[in-house]
Parts: C-alpha cells; sequence; structure tokens
C-alpha cells in the first residue's frame, strides 16, 4: 500500500554540500510538493510542481531548487547546505481532481547540516 | 535566523475522555479547512474536511466546527483512545479548486493517558 516515498528516513551532510531529497509517488498524480516542518513552525512549503518539468515557488524558497523530469519523481535540492536548512522535510502528492482529501505525504527526511 | 524547537501546545486527556483541539486562522478569505493527523515517525494523514459553507462537519469519531466571525476551527475526538495520540495540525486554503497552497498551524500535540 506504499503510496508516497522517500528516498532516506535520516540524512546527515556538512555544511556546503550538496543534498539530493528525493520523492516517488506511485499514483499517477499530477501535483507534487516539497515542505518542511520545524516545531512550532507547522508545514512550510518549499516548491510545488503540477506537471512534468514545472515547478512554481512555495513561501521558502529560498536556497533551494527541484526538478521533476518524470511525473512520479520529485527532487529537492540543497545547492550548498546550510545549518539553517537541519530540518524534517516531508514530500507530498495530488492528483490535479481528486482534492485534498487524497493528498498523501511521505514518511519524511529528517535533515542534520553539521 | 529562524526561530526553530519553539514548544508545541500540548493537550492531555484520559482514555475515554473527549478531546477539543484549537485553531485560530487569519485570512479571512480561507474557504477550505483541514485536519491532519501526524504519528510519530510518519507524514501527515488526512482526517476531515470542511468548507466555510459550513459550520460543523461529523465524520467517524471526530467532529470539525467552523467558526468564521472569529477565524476559529476546532477538532472534537469522541472517547479518545491511546492511538489518537499525535500532532494534529490545522491547514487552510482560500479557493481548493485553484490554488495548490495549503497553509499550516503550528500543531497541537494530543497524548492520551490510558
Amino acid at each position: 500500500d506504499v503510496k508516497v516515498t522517500q528516498s532516506s528516513r535520516y540524512l546527515v551532510k556538512r555544511t556546503g554540500e550538496k543534498v539530493f531529497l528525493e520523492c516517488v509517488q506511485d499514483m499517477d498524480h499530477e501535483n507534487m510538493f516539497w515542505y518542511r516542518q520545524d516545531p512550532g513552525l507547522g508545514l512550510r512549503l518549499i516548491y510545488f510542481s503540477y506537471d512534468v518539468k514545472m515547478k512554481e515557488k512555495g513561501d521558502i524558497p529560498e536556497g533551494y531548487s527541484v526538478s521533476r523530469e518524470k511525473k512520479e519523481r520529485f527532487s529537492l535540492i540543497l545547492e550548498s547546505a546550510s545549518t539553517n536548512q537541519t530540518s524534517m522535510y516531508l514530500c507530498a502528492s495530488r492528483g490535479e481532481t481528486s482534492g485534498y482529501r487524497t493528498q498523501y505525504f511521505g514518511p519524511g527526511t529528517r535533515l542534520t547540516v553539521l | 535566523g529562524e526561530s526553530v524547537g519553539l514548544h508545541l501546545p500540548t493537550l492531555s486527556v484520559q482514555e475515554g475522555d473527549n478531546s477539543i483541539i484549537n485553531c485560530a486562522y487569519s485570512n479571512s478569505a480561507s474557504d477550505y479547512f483541514i485536519w491532519y493527523k501526524q504519528e510519530s515517525g510518519k507524514g501527515p494523514q488526512f482526517i476531515i474536511d470542511i468548507r466555510s459553507n459550513m459550520d460543523k462537519r461529523q465524520g467517524q469519531r471526530v467532529t470539525v466546527l467552523l467558526n468564521k466571525t472569529v477565524k476559529h476551527l476546532s477538532l472534537q475526538i469522541a472517547a479518545t483512545q491511546p492511538g489518537d495520540s499525535a500532532v494534529y495540525f490545522c491547514a487552510e486554503t482560500p479557493a481548493p479548486e485553484y490554488g495548490n497552497k495549503l497553509v499550516f498551524g503550528a500543531g497541537t500535540i494530543l497524548r492520551v493517558k490510558s
């Protein structure tokens, strides 16, 4: 019953490293999202994509980029990781016509930048 | 820098009691609201939703109440069980038919005592 998977549950990187977080969904959804989650701040949208090769900035895109070469895969890239990017990263996907009731989240990747 | 490590409000209830989790939203244009449940080590899961043309909606053991006058949303859980222990988030969006963006609250921790 796997729906949204993320490549790593835990990741430790050093300042300045390039970091790739991968997300894959098996529901043929058009829309995919990357959020970061910090205590007391809820989930904040970094980037989203509504189609292959399309992307839109969310509320906090600075320091991040994304790639969507295939419909099922949405990657979040930290070009040069910094300590303030230590966080939990959540990927989500949603169908174009199915609504938020079927927006599914992955289990999250907890990234620590040293 | 960012504010991280903020403490979430915590609600502790006895097993079998009813729980009420509250959420204040700020955007009077918000038209659609969702409650999510996030268990430890998992991504958020959809619980129940409500549109702004309603003031109450019931699901299985859960009820969402919406008071647009004071911009307040609540989630009531009847006969709370240990499996209800989680972080609960409210989320809002101005127009679910058009917007892809949800705005999340900070979350509330629910602890169920046996």
